[in-house]
């Protein structure tokens, strides 16, 4: 098993849809938990963290947190052309300057 | 605020060759950690700087090595280049190891011929 795995994509919504991305971890232990995006042929750039279960809202883009399942998703709401690139997820390695990244999602949002 | 500044930006190189690729992280920020970017195996961590000492290390060969200046500028060096070794490198910098997350350099996109 991965230790972070993300749903196979590629990921292609219409334009103003929600956008759902999603991603698993191993370590039990993960403290906070990131998403990227990256734009094709650019570097991937921080959009989103959360620390703690539940939601986090940031304009449209809203990042969920379970615990308990090892869980965490990022939903894109309104979804525009300009959000078409592969998301990344990543959690770092307590304590030992690393991050683990899922092989990411390629979105696609259609206009 | 300046950005994480990478150079340089491009390189084409022969195997057998060696490279130095270059890292100025966002000033204030001590830690410095470098992946490597391939469309097969995804975003794979090389190695993480902190204050001048190397704190973590991924699973590559001895053949990958860096090290941090005082300033916290970073460079990593490839010797015997392999084909392989084609890769976009990326540098990030984290105020805190990584926990609140990176931001990245533009990389540098390293071809080996």
């Amino acid at each position: 098993q991965k230790e972070v795995e993300q749903n196979s994509g590629p990921l292609s919504v219409p334009e103003g849809a929600i956008a759902s991305l999603n991603c698993t971890y191993s370590d039990r232990g993960s403290q906070s938990f990131f998403w990227y995006r990256q734009y094709s042929g650019k570097s991937p750039e921080l959009i989103m963290s959360i620390y703690s279960n539940g939601d986090k809202e940031d304009g449209r883009f809203t990042a969920q947190l379970n615990k308990a399942s090892q869980y965490v998703s990022l939903l894109i709401r309104d979804s525009q052309p300009s959000d078409s690139a592969t998301y990344l997820c990543a959690v770092p390695t307590t304590n030992a300057g690393k991050s683990t990244f899922g092989d990411g999602t390629t979105l696609t949002v259609k206009p | 605020k300046a950005g994480v500044t990478q150079t340089p930006r491009y390189l084409i190189k022969t195997r057998g060759q060696q490279v130095t690729l270059s890292c100025s992280p966002i000033s204030g920020h001590r830690s410095v950690s470098w992946y490597q970017q391939t469309p097969g195996q995804g975003l794979q961590f090389l190695f993480e700087y902190f204050s001048e000492t190397q704190r973590n290390k991924g699973n590559f060969p001895g053949r990958f090595s860096g090290r941090q200046f005082s300033n916290s500028r970073s460079e990593m060096n490839v010797s015997t280049l392999e084909l392989g070794d084609s890769a976009l490198y990326l540098c990030a910098s984290s105020g805190g190891q990584g926990a609140y997350g990176y931001t990245f350099g533009s990389g540098t996109r390293l071809t080996v011929v």
